[in-house]
């Protein structure tokens, strides 16, 4: 069970260009989830909450109009990388746990390999 | 002083042998501990998660809490080239349900 999905898996664009990742908990519904970003040889940095049907909180430092959040339904949270810039080029992880389990551990997407040229 | 603190390593151990990777973390109400795995290039893995004092053993993985010293460490017995990876010791943050990262150790077994 807690089975994450996120798609793409890699994506490379042109800067200037927005590009949307997809996160999806599919046999559970997961009211938050956790958007991450990884630059290489770096640990995890939490970027921003995703809430369904209400906005998403982002972490300081976070860019709220460069890093779009959707959590339309609880299953699908979104995040659209606004006029992405070769700086954008990372890891972008989300996470999810059943409502209520997070004290029992998240479960990580694959991930989406971003390369902005 | 970071929330949760690792060693950044590398830790290189021969295989076979008891890899031991430590974790410290501030929080003091802090209540679930957690164990993920990383390999290179892929996201993290769960792989154990401890909430009280004492030894928790799964297969060749034991975690290991102390709440009064602020101590989370996982020993990995008969370490194997394949356990060679990233591990992250997470603290789960009750009143915001985020899970919070250290910076990850580096372990590299050796045949």
């Amino acid at each position: 069970g807690a089975v994450v999905s996120q798609h793409p898996s890699r994506v490379i664009c042109k800067s200037g260009t927005s590009v949307k990742i997809e996160c999806r908990s599919l046999d559970f519904q997961a009211t938050t989830m956790f958007w991450y970003r990884q630059f290489p040889k770096q640990s995890l940095m939490l970027m921003a909450t995703s809430n369904e049907g209400s906005k998403a909180t982002y972490e300081q430092g976070v860019e709220k109009d460069k890093f779009l959040i959707n959590h339309a339904s609880l299953t699908l949270s979104t995040l659209t990388v606004t006029s992405a810039h070769p700086e954008d080029s990372s890891f972008y992880i989300c996470s999810a746990a059943p409502f209520g389990a997070g004290s029992y551990g998240y479960t990580f997407g694959s991930g989406t390999r971003l390369t902005v040229v | 002083q970071k929330e949760v603190e690792q060693n950044s390593g590398p830790l290189s151990v021969p295989e076979g042998a008891i890899a031991s990777l430590n974790c410290t973390y501030s929080d003091r109400v802090s209540q679930s501990f957690f164990w993920y795995r990383q390999y290179s290039g892929k996201s993290p893995e769960l792989i154990m998660s401890i909430y009280s004092n004492g030894d928790k053993e799964d297969g060749r993985f034991t975690a290991q809490l102390n709440k009064a010293s602020q101590y989370v460490s996982l020993l990995i017995r008969d370490s194997q080239p394949s356990d060679s990876a990233t591990y992250l010791c997470a603290v789960f943050r009750g009143n915001t349900g985020k899970l919070i990262f250290g910076q990850g150790t580096t372990l590299q077994v050796k045949p």
